[in-house]
């Protein structure tokens, strides 16, 4: 069974402040995903990364960059804290391209930024 | 850009009715829709999904359509339980990446005992 780890359930930061989120998975999953989820917009995703050291930007990716140094662990990076990005954010992994299979989702982080 | 839109937002049904949540999407190079369950504090977690080449899939109470003309995907869950509580994600794959879908913005389904 695929594993999802995030290093959080619960996280509480200050404005400024530079905050991290580590995600791994443990099926040699290539394909990794930080997504944010909010009352009524489902999950958006922030960024995607299809192997170690390459990544794409996804649909809200402002105020946030990632890094992939080893294919288990994803992590994301919030470079100066706003109280705008208080939510709940999800690390997903997945199967390579080209092989629709389904994400696989870690139990999430609760950020609050004061 | 892409999208995909999802309704009700929230449903209420008796215990053992069913319960039905449709989804449209934009693009019409999709070819993957999942459905995904997420309890109360808990992560989603896929309960089904169907591929462009079949216009209807079913697993016991689930099932989900496919109507790619109009761009309309369906879930339909028979026998509701009270287990059956939860928000439902519908997604959509996107033609500008393999691995990639956009989710919609999620049905709150209450099932009344």
């Amino acid at each position: 069974d695929v594993k999802v780890t995030q290093s959080s359930r619960y996280l509480v930061k200050r404005t400024g402040e530079k905050v991290f989120l580590e995600c791994v998975q443990d099926m040699d999953h290539e394909n990794m995903f930080w997504y944010r989820q909010d009352p009524g917009l489902g999950l958006r995703l922030i960024y995607f990364s299809y192997d170690v050291k390459m990544k794409e930007k996804g649909d809200i990716p402002e105020g946030y960059s990632v890094s992939r140094e080893k294919k288990e662990r994803f992590s994301l990076i919030l470079e100066s804290a706003s109280t705008n990005q208080t939510s709940m954010y999800l690390c997903a992994s997945s199967l390579p391209r080209g092989v629709r299979q389904p994400q696989h989702f870690g139990d999430g982080t609760r950020l609050s930024i004061l | 850009g892409e999208n995909v839109e999802q309704h009700p937002s929230t449903l209420s049904v008796q215990e053992g009715d069913s319960a039905v949540i449709k989804c449209t999407y934009s693009d019409s190079a999709s070819n993957y829709f999942p459905w995904y369950k997420q309890e109360l504090g808990k992560r989603p977690q896929l309960i089904i999904d169907i591929r462009s080449n079949v216009g209807e899939k079913k697993d016991q109470r689930i099932a989900v359509t496919l109507n790619k003309t109009a761009k309309h995907f369906s879930l339909h869950i028979t026998e509701t339980q009270p287990e059956d509580s939860a928000v439902y994600f519908c997604a959509a794959s996107i033609k500008t990446s393999y691995d990639k879908v956009i989710f919609g913005p999620g049905t709150s389904l209450s099932v009344i005992p």
